[in-house]
Parts: structure tokens; C-alpha cells; sequence
């Protein structure tokens, strides 16, 4: 089954502890991205990768570091995390030229 | 850049009503436009996508929206609303040969019998 699995789904954590979400896609894609959901602010760009190796920050990246060194993992690194990073986050996976892309089920992070 | 604008943070519909949920895009060049629907504690499904074919376009589960580009809008419609189509609906934009999505904040759209 084609699909974008993200853990945790849940993770409850106290602030400046490192912590890494991780993302694996099985459709070998080559664009992988991260977003941030917040209420009333829709869906927010964290980071976004075409290709390994290549990353580049999307609209909020501040406190977050991703790497890509395999095509089909896509981790998003906190490594302090801070109260105003709790958040819901969402990782995407599509082709380039604007195909559709597919989204994970979440992850829910509250940091303390 | 590219934007999105979503009228209504929600709309309130009766079982059986008629669904319309706007979205209004900003692009400098031909767009490509999305609808994603969000049910709860669930990621993004797509519901549709307009990439420069057809004007009216036909999704999942009875959904339709209708590229108009005079009007700089890609509103989402269905005939008549069912209780399992509340959900948080999202549109989005991007471009040919360009990847990432510009979301709009979202329309929770709330079904009452």
C-alpha cells in the first residue's frame, strides 16, 4: 500500500530535550516536505527536499533541522525544543511539477 | 508569491444541503489548484486538482469545483451534504514544474441533521 508513515503519532516532551520526528514514504518520491498545523493558521511549510541531499527551508523553519540521506526518509530534527513549537506536524511526500502530494497521519507534539 | 484566501473559517450546513466552500488564489503565473479534506485526527486527502485541463473538475465523494479565472476562484461545491462530510477543508497552490503547496487556513465545514 502507497502511503507516508510518520512516528510518533503523540509525543509529550519538556523543552530543550532533543527529539526527532521521523518520515518514511514508500512511493519513491522524490519531493519530501514538512508542515506545521496550528489553529487558524492552516498548514505552514517547515522544510521541504527535492531530492537526497537536497533541502531547503520553507516558511517557518526557525528551531526545526531535517536531513535527507535516503530517498525515502525524510526526518525532522527539534533540537531544543520550546512551548511554542507544540504544534500538529505533517509530513508530505509527492512528484515534482506539481503532482499531488500525500500526506502522513501526524504527529502531535506538545513540548512542556 | 502565491497566496490563498478561504472565506469562512466555517460554514454551517443542514443534511442534504447544498455545500459551497470558497477559496480565491493570488498566482503571477497559470496555477495549479488543490482541495484537500482533513477529517478528524486524520492527515490530508485529496479531494481534487485542477493542472490546466478541464475547468470544472470532479473529486471523490461527490465533490466539484470550478477553475475561474476572471474571478481568480477555484470554490469547491456538492449538491447535498451528508453528516460523514464534516471535516476541516483546505485548498491549495502551486505551479507547473514547482512542488511545493501554498494553503489556505482552512474551512471547517459542520453538518447538522
Amino acid at each position: 500500500e502507497a502511503q507516508v508513515t510518520q512516528n510518533p503519532r503523540y509525543l509529550i516532551t519538556v523543552t530543550g530535550k532533543k527529539l526527532t520526528v521521523t518520515c518514511s514514504q514508500n512511493m519513491n518520491h522524490e519531493y519530501m516536505s514538512w508542515y506545521r498545523q496550528d489553529p487558524g493558521l492552516g498548514l505552514r511549510q517547515i522544510y521541504y527536499s527535492m531530492n537526497v541531499e537536497v533541502t531547503d527551508k520553507g516558511d517557518v523553519p526557525e528551531g526545526y533541522k531535517v536531513s535527507r540521506k535516503e530517498k525515502r526518509n525524510f526526518p525532522l530534527i527539534l533540537e531544543s525544543p520550546s512551548p511554542n513549537q507544540t504544534s500538529l506536524y505533517f509530513c508530505a511526500s509527492g512528484g515534482l511539477a506539481g503532482e499531488e502530494q500525500f500526506f502522513g497521519p501526524g504527529t502531535r507534539l506538545t513540548v512542556l | 508569491a502565491q497566496s490563498v484566501t478561504q472565506l469562512g473559517s466555517h460554514v454551517s450546513v443542514s443534511e442534504g444541503a447544498l455545500v459551497l466552500l470558497r477559496c480565491n488564489y493570488s498566482s503571477s503565473v497559470p496555477p495549479y489548484l488543490f482541495w484537500y479534506v482533513q477529517y478528524p485526527n486524520q492527515g490530508l486527502q485529496l479531494l481534487l486538482k485542477y493542472t490546466s485541463a478541464a475547468t470544472l473538475v470532479k473529486g471523490i465523494n461527490g465533490f466539484e469545483a470550478e477553475f475561474k479565472k476572471s474571478e481568480t476562484s477555484f470554490h469547491l461545491t456538492k449538491p447535498s451534504a451528508h453528516m460523514s462530510d464534516a471535516a476541516e477543508y483546505f485548498c491549495a497552490v502551486t505551479r507547473a514544474g514547482y512542488s511545493t503547496l501554498t494553503f489556505g487556513k482552512g474551512t471547517m465545514l459542520l453538518v447538522s441533521p
